[in-house]
């Protein structure tokens, strides 16, 4: 099946600082998503992004589908954006499944 | 976007007893949902596909006769985790696609004690 890995793992950082996280997959997929999983383990979409680029306020991502990897960038970090952030794709949308990385642990400190 | 709600949110239970969960699709039909789990600090594992008025397919090394799946209905599925153990305790999580995105459930915080 298809690998996902994110980095970092873990990423401190002080209020208003920007970071940028990593997804790499080993294999073509037409499916990729970047979700927020709030302290109550609620998984929040955050984009869509099989390829190209996307803005949301102070969140966008890019993927480069030929090179197997995206990347999400938060701007001007708030502690309310703390949490793990994930990625997930899925080689057949249409089979619907997807596979996950490890995800990213984001901690803003004021 | 779509939601996707599930119940109840955390329970506890007694070892050797059976626990529904429940997946209800509020504001579109499903004709498929996944089922998740996820061990604390750890990434999402999919453990079976639901799939409307057919069985439930089952993720390799995932015990089907331990976790009952039904999906008798386009808006609910629900999750069955039979004579539950310690070691059973653990998130559980939902998914429905609205194509193309997937959307999730609030998740289920399961302890066995």
């Amino acid at each position: 099946g298809i690998q996902v890995e994110q980095s970092p793992p873990d990423l401190i950082l002080q209020e208003g600082a920007n970071s940028t996280l990593r997804c790499n997959f080993s294999d073509s997929v037409n499916n990729l998503q970047w979700f927020h999983q709030n302290p109550w383990g609620q998984l929040i979409n955050l984009f869509y992004i099989p390829s190209g680029t996307k803005q949301n306020g102070r969140l966008s991502a890019t993927t480069v589908a030929t090179e197997r990897y995206s990347l999400l960038y938060i701007s001007s970090s708030q502690t309310t954006v703390s949490g793990v952030y994930f990625c997930a794709v899925a080689k057949d949308t249409n089979a619907g499944k997807s596979t996950f990385g490890d995800g990213t642990t984001l901690t803003v400190k004021p | 976007g779509a939601v996707v709600s599930q119940h109840p949110s955390w329970v506890i239970c007694k070892s050797g007893t059976s626990v529904k969960i429940e997946c209800r699709s509020l504001d579109f039909q499903a004709t498929t949902m996944f089922w998740y789990r996820q061990f604390p600090k750890q990434s999402l594992m999919l453990m079976a596909t639901s799939n409307e008025g057919s069985k439930a397919t089952y993720e390799q090394g995932v015990e089907k006769d331990k976790f009952l799946i039904n999906h008798a209905s386009l808006t609910l599925s629900t999750l069955t985790v039979t004579s539950a153990h310690p070691e059973d305790s653990s998130f559980y999580i939902c998914s429905a696609r609205v194509f193309p995105e997937a959307f999730f459930g609030q998740g289920t915080r399961l302890t066995v004690v």
